[in-house]
């Protein structure tokens, strides 16, 4: 079993549908990223995360500590969100490398 | 302020071949980390460097080596490359690389194709 499991693993959505992205993870952590990967390569950090609730435009990240979840949510969505957004987890045991999920594939039609 | 940069973009090398990537992180940044992107394996940790010294390394053979200079500039090389070797390879900057409010940045990656 992977350390980091996003869901869904591809998502098509029409423009204008909230979008929710979720991770879970096993391990202790101290801080959980959000990043998005579109086609080329490059790779944006969205969100850190270490409790709580982030919000930037229309992207909001939630995360639950205890229950070792966390959600990305795209409101009004629009299709030059269309991307590969990524979690990915900094260990207790290490400050120095991220665990990363497998990435969710989104599709926003226009 | 300039973003993380990765040169080149793109390579293509024969099998048995050696490359060296470069990485250089946004202007102040010490720390430097090399990931490796598969379709199968996702992203991966390969190395961190912090001036000057590797700090950590992930599971991947010796033929994957790198190194910072004094400007915090990064190399990594990969010798007898194989075919399985290619990948998307990321470098990410960031200040100190420790602590819960360290963000880093990333760089647009090299794409290294081995035939």
């Amino acid at each position: 079993k992977n350390e980091v499991e996003q869901s869904p693993q591809n998502l098509t959505a029409q423009e204008g549908e909230f979008i929710t992205i979720n991770c879970s993870y096993s391990v202790g952590i101290s801080a959980l990223h959000w990043l998005q990967q579109h086609p080329g390569g490059g790779i944006v950090s969205l969100f850190m995360l270490s409790s709580g609730k982030k919000k930037h435009g229309r992207l909001i990240a939630t995360i639950n500590i205890q229950e070792k979840h966390s959600s990305l949510h795209i409101t009004a969505s629009h299709p030059r969100d269309s991307a590969v957004y990524i979690c990915a987890v900094r260990p207790l045991d290490s400050n120095y490398q991220l665990i990363w999920g497998a990435g969710t594939k989104l599709i926003i039609k226009p | 302020k300039a973003g993380v940069t990765q040169t080149p973009r793109y390579l293509i090398k024969t099998r048995g071949q050696q490359v060296t990537l470069s990485c250089s992180p946004i202007s102040g940044h010490r720390s430097v980390s090399w990931y490796q992107q598969t379709p199968g394996q996702g992203l991966q940790f390969l190395f961190e460097y912090f001036s000057e010294t590797q700090r950590n390394k992930g599971n991947f053979p010796g033929r994957f080596s790198g190194r910072q200079f004094s400007n915090s500039r990064s190399e990594m090389n990969v010798s007898t490359l194989e075919l399985g070797d290619s990948a998307l390879y990321l470098c990410a900057s960031s200040s100190t690389g420790l602590g819960v409010n360290t963000e880093a940045f990333f760089g647009q990656g090299t794409r290294l194709t081995v035939v």
